[in-house]
């Protein structure tokens, strides 16, 4: 399994854009990266998946370096209930269940 | 849409008893997840559900039994409790074995 290393925490203040860094160098060239995060007290969130292509939705967007080495999460417009652990996740290959396998993530603190 | 629910919320039980959590989705996704997450663990993979009447053996499965009679339907059994499987537990599920998860709000367990 690619191992993913992340920031242990972030601020960002609200209404800027929050970059969540991930750097996963071991990924093999048929693993996803995924994005969750946790708000306290919550189950896990899907935000965001890709490949090796750019993506974006209606609550983030994801960038994947070229290498896919690294990606970065953007939250173009952070508000106070984005505060929240995030998690960066490269998914199992196949041949198996596809666990998710959940490192500890960067605690994102958004502030007035 | 309910999706995904999970029953009861909170427990607070002794060592030693038999104890069920639920899980329900309203999705008809065919895979279905149990993991549990501790501090400094993340979350781990308990077992897991390709299909009815189709489970396996996940990261940490022991003390731990599941059934899948119906889709729907994804029981967690701890058959006699421990102090150290107090945990919050979630559920999750996936429209495929590579398809994205999606979590429930969790049990949280206290085991006396």
């Amino acid at each position: 399994d690619a191992k993913t290393t992340q920031p242990p925490s972030m601020d960002c203040a609200e209404g800027r854009a929050a970059n969540l860094p991930c750097n996963h160098s071991t990924i093999s060239g048929n693993e996803y990266v995924y994005w969750y995060r946790q708000i306290h007290s919550q189950g896990p969130q899907y935000i965001i998946h890709g490949l090796k292509n750019n993506e974006t939705n209606e609550m983030a967007s994801l960038i994947i370096t070229e290498d896919r080495k690294s990606s970065t999460l953007i939250l173009p417009h952070a508000t106070l209930r984005d505060t929240a652990v995030y998690y960066c996740i490269v998914r199992v290959g196949p041949g198996t269940a596809s666990k998710l396998t959940f490192g500890t993530g960067t605690r994102l603190q958004v502030t007035l | 849409d309910a999706g995904i629910t999970q029953s009861p919320r909170y427990k607070i039980t002794e060592t030693g008893r038999q104890v069920t959590l639920m899980c329900h989705q309203t999705w008809s996704h065919s895979y279905m997840f149990w993991y549990r997450q501790d501090l400094g663990h993340g979350l781990r993979l308990i077992y897991y559900s390709a299909a009815a009447d189709i489970t396996d053996k996940g990261e940490v499965p022991d003390g731990y039994v599941v059934s899948r009679s119906k889709t729907e339907n994804f029981p967690l059994t701890l058959e006699s409790a421990t102090r150290s499987q107090t945990s919050v537990y979630f559920c999750a599920t996936a429209a495929g074995r590579r398809e994205t998860q999606y979590f429930g709000p969790g049990t949280r367990l206290l085991v006396l």
